[in-house]
This record gives structure tokens, sequence and C-alpha cells, in this order.
């Protein structure tokens, strides 16, 4: 067990619909991740916060947003969804930001999305 | 930007034989390397990283890596695979943003 916690564990929903995934890390981490795995495109990173601020950007389309609140939980919001949506999206979380402190990343389970 | 390649997609080894996954990077700087295991249906479980010092790294269930920086390579190794040890294996990369870079992972498959 990571620590990290993430649900809904699996989710179904129909294209065009809105899905809100929520993350809770590890107590005392600060950084939340959200990485997005399919069979085509692999492990995918897509948005990073720290302390409730963005603080880095991958492949995350305009549909897709998160947060992190101020007790550091975290959403990510899917919209206007297509069936090439369906993928695990995992969180992730870390004590600290940046490379350079070479801080480790935990993930939860993941949240297994189906658009149909 | 930090890429990592990982050469095989797909590799078989018989249950007590020795395993040796391959990872390449590319990273202007020193690199924070890790490798992770994912089982079916589960997360992805910390093995092991490198961030400095000894090269050779032990981690969790008898596996270890090597940091070589002449071969820009962190190689993961076990002398004795294990049925249990059937997953797929992400070696990654931590980056400046710490968005951490995955290779495309490799499925291993034991046979008995």
């Amino acid at each position: 067990d990571s620590g990290v916690t993430q649900t809904p564990k699996h989710l179904i929903t129909a294209t065009g619909q809105r899905v809100t995934l929520r993350c809770s890390p590890r107590s005392g981490d600060l950084s939340v991740y959200w990485y997005q795995q399919s069979l085509d495109q692999g492990l995918q990173f897509l948005i990073q916060y720290y302390n409730g601020e963005e603080r880095a950007k991958g492949n995350i389309l305009e549909r897709f947003s998160a947060q992190q609140f101020p007790d550091l939980h975290s959403e990510l919001n899917l919209s206007s969804l297509e069936l090439g949506d369906s993928a695990l999206y995992f969180c992730a979380s870390s004590l600290r930001w940046g490379g350079s402190s070479g801080n480790t990343i935990y993930f939860g389970e993941g949240s297994w999305l189906t658009v149909v | 930007a930090q890429s990592v390649t990982q050469p095989d997609i797909h590799i078989t080894v018989s249950e007590g034989a020795s395993l040796e996954l391959r990872c390449n990077y590319s990273y202007g700087a020193t690199p924070y390397l890790f490798w992770y295991v994912q089982s079916p249906g589960q997360g992805l479980q910390l093995l092991l990283k490198y961030f400095s010092g000894d090269t050779l790294v032990q981690g969790i269930k008898g596996f270890e890596a090597e940091f070589k920086r002449s071969q820009s390579s962190f190689n993961l190794r076990k002398p004795s695979v294990h049925w249990s040890d059937a997953a797929e294996y992400f070696c990654a990369v931590g980056a400046p943003n710490n968005d951490m870079r995955f290779g495309a992972g490799t499925r291993l498959t034991v046979k008995p």
C-alpha cells in the first residue's frame, strides 16, 4: 500500500459526459501528479501540483483540468469524454517538488475509466 | 527534455533463470533514475532508485540495478526469477520539474 488513495476504482460513462477523479496523497506529501496509462500511449504525464499550485504540465488535453485543494487532495476533471479517453488514470504523490531533490513519487492503484 | 528507452517490449524467461531488463536514458544533467513494477490491475510500485553515490543499487524483491553513465544505462537485474515476478516493468528518469518521464515498459513473462 503506497498510501495514495484514488476513487473511484472503476468508472463507466458515456461519450460527451464529464467525470471527476479524486486523489488523496500520502500523509505529508505536498506534490500530486496525474498520469494517464493507455495501451497505445503508454504512461503519460498529465499535470503536477505542489501545495495547491500548478507546477508542471504534460500532455493534458484542454478538455481535462485538475486542481489541488487546501487539504492537499486533488481532483482530475475530464469533460466532453471521447472513446479514446478510456484509460487507467494514476495519481501519485511526493514530499517535495523539483527533480533536483530526487524525491520519490509514489503511485496510487489508479482509476479505470471506460467511455462507451 | 529527458527521455527513457526500454528496448525490449516483451521478455520471457524461465523460472530460476537470471533476468536483465534494459533501460537507456537521455538527460543532460545527473539523472535520477527509478524502476517501477506494475502487476496486472495494480498501480506502480517502486523497486529501486538511484540518486547518487554507489552505482549499484539494491531494491526490493531481490532486484538490483546498475547506473552506467558512460552508456547512459540503468539496467535492472535479478539473479533468479520467480513466477511472481511476472509483471510490467517501467524505467523512469526524474526531470527538473519532477514530472518524471517513463519508458514504454517491458512485459516480463515467466515460464515454469
